[in-house]
C-alpha cells in the first residue's frame, strides 16, 4: 500500500491498495477531529471521527488513528477505489465549539 | 444524516454588484452556521460564525462590510457579498452542525465575478 509519512500534497495511489494519509494538527487543546472527503465542485463530506481519549476508530473500509504525543493523525483507507479519488481534510475542534479548523488538503489520485 | 443545502451552486456576476448566497438545514434546526472560503487547491477558511438572531462574527481580517450574513431563522444563514470584484471570486461553503453531531456542509457556491 502506499503511505505517506509526512503530509504531502498529493498521493497516488494504486487501484486495490491501501492507501495513509497524515495530517499534522496544532491545537493540543483540541478534543475532537474529523477527516472530510471533498470532491471536485463540492463542499466537504463527512468520513470519519475520533475523539481525543481514544487512539483509533474504524469504519467502513476507513481506520482513523491519533497519536497525541506528537499531534499526529491519519487516516487509513483500505483497498483504494476509484471513487476515493478527492481531496482529503482533517479538521480538529474543541467538543465545546462548534468551529472546525481544517488541515491543508491532500490529493488522492487512484490509478486504475 | 443530516442535510444542509446552499443555493446557488454556481453564479456569475458583474462587477460592483452584489450576490446572496443561501444556506439552509434542511432536516434541523441550527443556532450557529458557519461560512467558508475556499481558494484552488487551498484549504477552507473559516470566514464568519453566523448566529440565528444576533450579529455574526467574523474572523480577522474579514471585512464585516464586504460579506453581509444574516441568519433570520434557525434554518437559514444567508451571506451577502456587496459591490463584488473579480479578487471577491472563490468558492463559498456553509456549515451547520445538529447538536452533538458533526459538521455537515453545503455544495458549495462557486462565484465567478467578471
Amino acid at each position: 500500500g502506499e503511505s505517506v509519512g509526512l503530509h504531502l500534497p498529493t498521493l497516488s495511489v494504486q487501484e486495490g491498495d491501501n492507501s495513509i494519509i497524515n495530517c499534522a494538527y496544532s491545537n493540543s487543546a483540541s478534543d475532537y477531529f474529523i477527516w472530510y472527503k471533498q470532491e471536485s465542485g463540492k463542499g466537504p463530506q463527512f468520513i470519519i471521527d475520533i475523539r481525543s481519549n481514544m487512539d483509533k476508530r474504524q469504519g467502513q473500509r476507513v481506520t482513523v488513528l491519533l497519536n497525541k504525543t506528537v499531534k499526529h493523525l491519519s487516516l487509513q483507507i483500505a483497498a483504494t477505489q476509484p471513487g476515493d479519488s478527492a481531496v482529503y481534510f482533517c479538521a480538529e475542534k474543541k467538543s465545546n465549539d462548534y468551529k472546525l479548523s481544517f488541515g491543508a488538503g491532500t490529493t488522492v489520485t487512484v490509478r486504475a | 444524516g443530516a442535510v444542509v443545502s446552499q443555493h446557488p451552486s454556481r453564479v456569475i456576476c458583474k462587477s460592483g454588484t452584489s450576490v446572496k448566497i443561501e444556506c439552509r438545514s434542511l432536516d434541523f434546526q441550527a443556532t450557529t452556521m458557519f461560512w467558508y472560503r475556499q481558494f484552488p487547491k487551498k484549504s477552507l477558511m473559516l470566514m464568519a460564525t453566523s448566529n440565528e438572531g444576533s450579529k455574526a462574527t467574523y474572523e480577522q481580517g474579514v471585512e464585516k462590510d464586504k460579506f453581509l450574513i444574516n441568519h433570520a431563522s434557525l434554518t437559514l444563514s444567508t451571506l451577502t457579498v456587496t459591490s463584488a470584484h473579480p479578487e471577491d471570486s472563490s468558492f463559498y461553503i456553509c456549515s451547520a452542525s445538529p447538536p452533538g453531531v458533526e459538521a455537515f456542509f453545503g455544495q458549495g457556491t462557486r462565484l465567478t465575478v467578471v
